[in-house]
């Protein structure tokens, strides 16, 4: 389909396994974002990526958390040492411009990490 | 500081009530953009509105009316004659200018009941 696409959908690890999800955004849009959403809350913002650069890592939760873009489209978020607290719905999301200031992005469907 | 209220947790309405969620918003910029979104149990984040902050105007599009007033902060959403397919979470988020993200409130769960 023209949306952005997450895969898995749904993913299931030990505690300290490592974890690696997938976004496609849509084709030609430039930035690209991950969001963590914890069970009945907002999502909150984790990484910004415009084009292949990775502007703003601010929301990283801690150095176990990895995003790459290395071609400018497809973007991997990797979690290593899977911790219990990881366990969230992880959102992509992606625009046609620069940024999220004026611009709607649109999401995926997210993956949904469990962490047993 | 960037902040979005949305205190009403949980509404619940009969099919053909009109129901008005609030979105109370923080920030010091004078340049900023909010935004609405509705999640249905599918988990997708489906893109509704964006209004710029230079633009008080009200928008109406089809039941969807949204209400924007600077003076106090709010950026509320009013669905019209409500139908089962409304049923959603819904939420308002704020982006400064600049800024490389969105700031969601926590969500309004609305069930609207035949």
């Amino acid at each position: 389909g023209a949306g952005v696409s997450q895969s898995p959908r749904y993913k299931v690890a030990k505690r300290g396994q490592d974890v690696a999800l997938r976004c496609d955004p849509i084709s030609g849009h430039v930035s690209l974002f991950w969001y963590q959403q914890a069970l009945g809350q907002g999502p909150e913002f984790l990484t910004y990526f415009q084009n292949e650069a990775q502007l703003d890592k601010s929301g990283l939760p801690s150095d176990r958390f990895f995003a790459e873009r290395p071609e400018g489209s497809v973007s991997t978020l990797k979690i290593q040492r899977t911790q219990q607290e990881d366990s969230a719905v992880y959102l992509c999301a992606s625009s046609e411009g620069q940024g999220a200031y004026n611009q709607p992005q649109h999401f995926g469907d997210g993956t949904r990490l469990s962490i047993l | 500081a960037q902040k979005v209220t949305q205190a009403q947790t949980e509404i619940s309405v009969v099919e053909k009530e009109d129901v008005t969620l609030d979105c109370v918003y923080e920030t010091r910029d004078t340049t900023y953009y909010l935004f609405w979104y509705k999640q249905p149990p599918s988990g997708e984040l489906v893109f509704l509105i964006r209004r710029n902050s230079f633009d008080e105007q009200n928008e109406i599009s089809g039941r969807y009316s949204w209400n924007f007033q600077k003076s106090t902060s709010s950026f509320n959403f009013t669905i019209t004659a409500s139908q089962v397919v409304d049923s959603a979470v819904y939420f308002c988020a704020l982006s400064e200018e600049g800024a490389q993200k969105l700031v969601f409130g926590q969500g309004t769960r609305l069930t609207i009941n035949p």
